[in-house]
């Protein structure tokens, strides 16, 4: 079992409307948890990085949030555009002392005219 | 300010075959890691480097190495080629030695696909 777990798998949209994805850790312990979009054939491009002890961090029209004690997070888009149609991916890096970075398996989200 | 920048974008190599990737991070930027990604595993980390030194490592085999220049830029090299290592490999920046702590930029990737 992926210990960073994302739903749904994939999403299609409305143009306009606003969507909410969903990441749940089981890892620990903690050190930061980040939140990237991928866009078809290119590199990632981080959104937000938030520590255990924040709980919510915005970058313009994405607002990502953190509940540490149920190990949530969540990505929320606000006014979905065409250009928001990408891969969402999940985050988790731990610290043993050295750090490791956990991945999910990634959104596809999909914005539809 | 230009971005991570990889060589090559695109390559293809037989079973056996050894590989070296390119990367050079963003100006001023000292530390580099590595990520493999493939449709079955998504991403994996492979390893950090940082003033030449590898500060953290991933759960890959020997067969993946990598190293750190002097001016930061950095390659990753894979020996023995298998089908299973075709993948898209991302090279990401960051400013100082805390890469796994702080925004990572994204290199568009070495596409590389092993027959």
């Amino acid at each position: 079992k992926n210990q960073v777990e994302q739903s749904p798998q994939s999403l299609i949209i409305l143009e306009g409307k606003n969507c909410t994805l969903q990441c749940n850790y089981t890892v620990s312990p903690f050190s930061n948890l980040r939140w990237y979009k991928q866009d078809t054939g290119r590199g990632p491009v981080s959104l937000t990085i938030m520590t255990f002890s924040e709980n919510t961090k915005s970058n313009g029209r994405y607002t990502a949030t953190l509940d540490a004690d149920t190990k949530q997070s969540s990505l929320h888009i606000t006014a979905s555009q065409l250009s928001d149609s990408a891969s969402y991916i999940c985050v988790v890096t731990l610290n043993f002392g050295n750090e490791k970075l956990t991945f999910g398996t990634g959104t596809r989200l999909t914005i539809i005219p | 300010k230009a971005g991570v920048t990889q060589t090559p974008r695109y390559l293809i190599k037989t079973r056996g075959q050894q590989v070296t990737l390119s990367c050079s991070p963003i100006s001023g930027h000292r530390s580099v890691s590595w990520y493999q990604q493939t449709p079955g595993q998504g991403l994996q980390f492979l390893f950090e480097y940082f003033s030449e030194t590898q500060r953290n490592k991933g759960n890959f085999p020997g067969r993946f190495s990598g190293r750190q220049f002097s001016n930061s830029r950095s390659e990753m090299n894979v020996s023995t080629l298998e089908l299973g290592d075709s993948a898209l490999y991302l090279c990401a920046s960051s400013l100082t030695a805390g890469a796994l702590r702080e925004t990572q930029y994204f290199g568009p990737g070495t596409r590389l696909l092993v027959l």
